[in-house]
């Protein structure tokens, strides 16, 4: 079991320029998020979903966004690229049976110059 | 409470203190509550899912107790070691469903050898 994986590892993108942080999970779960984590800000919540084909906006969506196609796959888009999403992001994936207990990735550091 | 709050923030101990910091929740509607440990320049890793009142879990030195009434759980590291050292998460699911789960600030523990 890979648990939940995420690509890339690090990304520098001049302003304007656009990317996809990749995330796959080999749990099984329902449910999966991506996070971003500011310094003295804690996890703040993008986006998250609750199955294919669903998602929903967490608490700082704005200039990203998510599709859910499949059960293992949630990927983040950033478009337009902006100082402001410099940070780290984390992808993230949870079951009803650990109730909801969170698996993280490993992290995709990203720069916006 | 109508938020995820932990307490301190930072905090400093000599190697072998024993030390605890606090998470308050909201206690209406409790579903569960999530302990995570995180390292520097890792990702957040599980301790322990919480689920009744008066609960305790233990994994080796470290132990936490639930209080859903009051809405608030104690995580406990006797004889703290510089492996210690980490960020300790508290999480809770929020208003927006038992999935959408809210972190707090978490606080950060530095042991000094």
């Amino acid at each position: 079991n890979a648990g939940v994986t995420q690509t890339p590892k690090f990304r520098i993108l001049k302003i304007g320029q656009s990317m996809t942080l990749q995330c796959t999970q080999d749990m099984n779960h329902n449910y999966m998020y991506w996070y971003r984590q500011d310094p003295g800000m804690g996890l703040k919540l993008i986006y998250y979903s609750v199955g294919a084909g669903i998602t929903d906006k967490g608490e700082v969506p704005n200039g990203y966004n998510v599709s859910r196609s499949t059960t293992e796959d949630f990927p983040l888009r950033l478009e337009l690229a902006a100082p402001s999403q410099t940070s780290v992001y984390f992808c993230a994936s949870s079951g009803v049976l650990t109730y909801y207990e969170q698996y993280f990735g490993p992290g995709t550091r990203l720069t916006v110059t | 409470i109508l938020n995820v709050e932990q307490s301190p923030q930072s905090l400093h101990v000599q190697e072998g203190d024993s030390t605890n910091f606090t998470c308050s929740f909201p206690s209406s509607n409790f579903y569960a509550l999530h302990w995570y440990r995180w390292e520097t320049a890792k990702s957040p890793e599980a301790l322990f899912v919480m689920t009744l009142n008066g609960d305790e879990k233990k994994k080796g030195r470290i132990s936490a107790t639930l209080n859903t009434k009051e809405g608030y759980s104690y995580l406990y590291i006797k004889g703290s070691q510089p492996e210690d050292s980490a960020t300790y998460l508290c999480a809770s699911p929020g208003s927006g469903g038992y999935q959408k789960v809210t972190f707090g600030i978490g606080t950060k523990l530095q042991v000094i050898p």
